[in-house]
């Protein structure tokens, strides 16, 4: 019964590294969202990827950040070049396919808190 | 526009006693989600409670429940009994449209102190 799995819990890079954050959905999910939390604030929506598909990327910065979810494996959210700025909690989510209900609550992981040096 | 409005930054509350936090919202789409999460400080985002612009009746999940105004445009939480163990921030978050796969817009959060 295992829940949304976030890995690493936290990540420290030096600036100008990459940052590798992984998602691996609810059993029996295909739908991953991914937000970002700055201290102290709300979480801001980034992405939604289905399997080998980008639905929405409206909140994703243009530059340095990409994501995917392969037909096998995690979800990878991927900072290129990180900067001070990137420091923050990124979480995913993930939803069940659609159903009858106008539910489909969204289940979080617990996180990864990257900090860049 | 602030799509989601938590007014109250930091709310108190006496063990065993309710508390109402407060949350308002706006959207123009007559379909819409509201939801409930708790961040306590380890840090992990738990969903509490949903409820749908269509939906009848309030929500309910044991302790917690939401009040429904639709017309105020409120989605106020209430969770009654209080413990000490809900000392956490608390995120109200709304999902446009229907079907169930658009993006949430999160509120700033309501940090809850419940003291003995």
């Amino acid at each position: 019964n295992a829940g949304v799995m976030q890995n690493p819990r936290h990540l420290v890079r030096r600036r100008g590294q990459e940052a590798r954050l992984r998602c691996s959905p609810m059993k029996g999910h295909s739908h991953v969202y991914w937000y970002r939390q700055l201290p102290e604030e709300g979480l801001k929506f980034m992405v939604y990827l289905q399997k080998e598909n980008i639905i929405d990327e409206s909140g994703m910065p243009k530059e340095r950040f990409s994501a995917e979810f392969p037909k096998e494996g995690p979800s990878i959210l991927r900072i290129q070049q990180v900067v001070r700025g990137d420091s923050a909690a990124y979480f995913c989510a993930s939803s069940a396919r659609r159903t009858e209900s106008q539910k489909n609550i969204q289940y979080f992981g617990a996180g990864t808190r990257l900090s860049v040096l | 526009a602030q799509k989601i409005t938590q007014t109250q930054p930091g709310m108190f509350v006496q063990e065993k006693e309710a508390v109402t936090l407060d949350c308002t919202y706006d959207t123009s789409d007559p379909s819409y989600g509201l939801f409930w999460y708790k961040q306590p400080s380890s840090g992990e985002m738990i969903f509490l409670i949903y409820q749908g612009s269509y939906d009848q009746q309030n929500a309910t999940e044991g302790r917690y429940s939401l009040n429904f105004q639709k017309a105020r445009k409120s989605a106020n939480l209430v969770i009654s009994a209080s413990q000490l163990g809900d000392s956490a921030m608390y995120f109200c978050a709304m999902r446009e449209g229907n079907g169930g796969y658009n993006k949430l817009i999160f509120g700033a959060g309501t940090r809850l102190a419940v003291h003995p």
